[in-house]
């Protein structure tokens, strides 16, 4: 167990609504980052918070928006869904938001889009 | 952060040691080497990093050339719990803290 929690676990839903993943990271971790995994695109970096500012931008969809909140759990905004948005999404925590330190991966939440 | 060539896979037997290579002709001189693994139905777990230095932790060891341009990642003796993909990643300290993760090596433990 890394100590992060992700939820829901599962979620289907339909193309054009939009949905929110939420995630808590490990207790003290100020960074939280959310990676997207799909069959043909791999494993890749999304966005990164730290301590409630923006600090990186990856592959991140305009249709897609995140959050951190002041008690530094962080949520994930998906919208106008398309087939090609199912993918695992993880999110990550670490203790701070430089230095190459250790990433806390959450178990992720699989999305469906029919 | 710069790429990373591992193979596909590779297959080892129960309580064998494995050797998992990576290279990486062109590193930086602030790129660190960092090694995760994804356990089936979970998410990505840290291995071990280094930057020139040989490291061990309890979990593995990292062997890295002496001109960077290759490491290997050693699990002394595979168990089945350590099937899993392995990422090498190169992380540039400098320019931000995400992980660029590649294709990775499966790595399957035969009893």
């Amino acid at each position: 167990d890394s100590g992060v929690t992700q939820t829901p676990k599962h979620l289907i839903t339909a193309t054009g609504q939009r949905v929110t993943l939420r995630c808590s990271p490990r207790s003290g971790d100020l960074s939280v980052y959310w990676y997207q995994q799909s069959l043909d695109q791999g494993l890749q970096f999304l966005i990164q918070y730290y301590n409630g500012e923006e600090r990186a931008k990856g592959n991140i969809l305009e249709r897609f928006s995140a959050q951190q909140f002041p008690d530094l759990h962080s949520e994930l905004n998906l919208s106008s869904l398309e087939l090609g948005d199912s993918a695992l999404y993880f999110c990550a925590s670490s203790a701070s938001g430089t230095r190459g330190d250790e990433q806390f991966f959450g178990p992720g939440t699989r999305l469906t889009v029919l | 952060d710069a790429k990373t060539t591992q193979p596909n896979s590779m297959e080892s037997n129960e309580e064998e040691p494995v050797h998992l290579p990576c290279n990486h002709s062109t590193i930086s001189g602030t790129d660190y080497i960092h090694w995760y693994r994804q356990l089936p139905s979970q998410g990505p777990e840290y291995v071990i990093h280094g930057l020139t230095s040989n490291v061990n932790n309890r979990m593995a060891s990292l062997a890295i050339a002496e001109d960077r341009k290759s490491s290997t990642l050693i699990l002394h003796r595979a168990t089945l719990r350590d099937a899993a993909v392995y990422y090498c990643i190169l992380r540039d300290f400098n320019a931000g803290n995400m992980l660029t993760f590649g294709g990775g090596t499966r790595l399957m433990v035969k009893p």
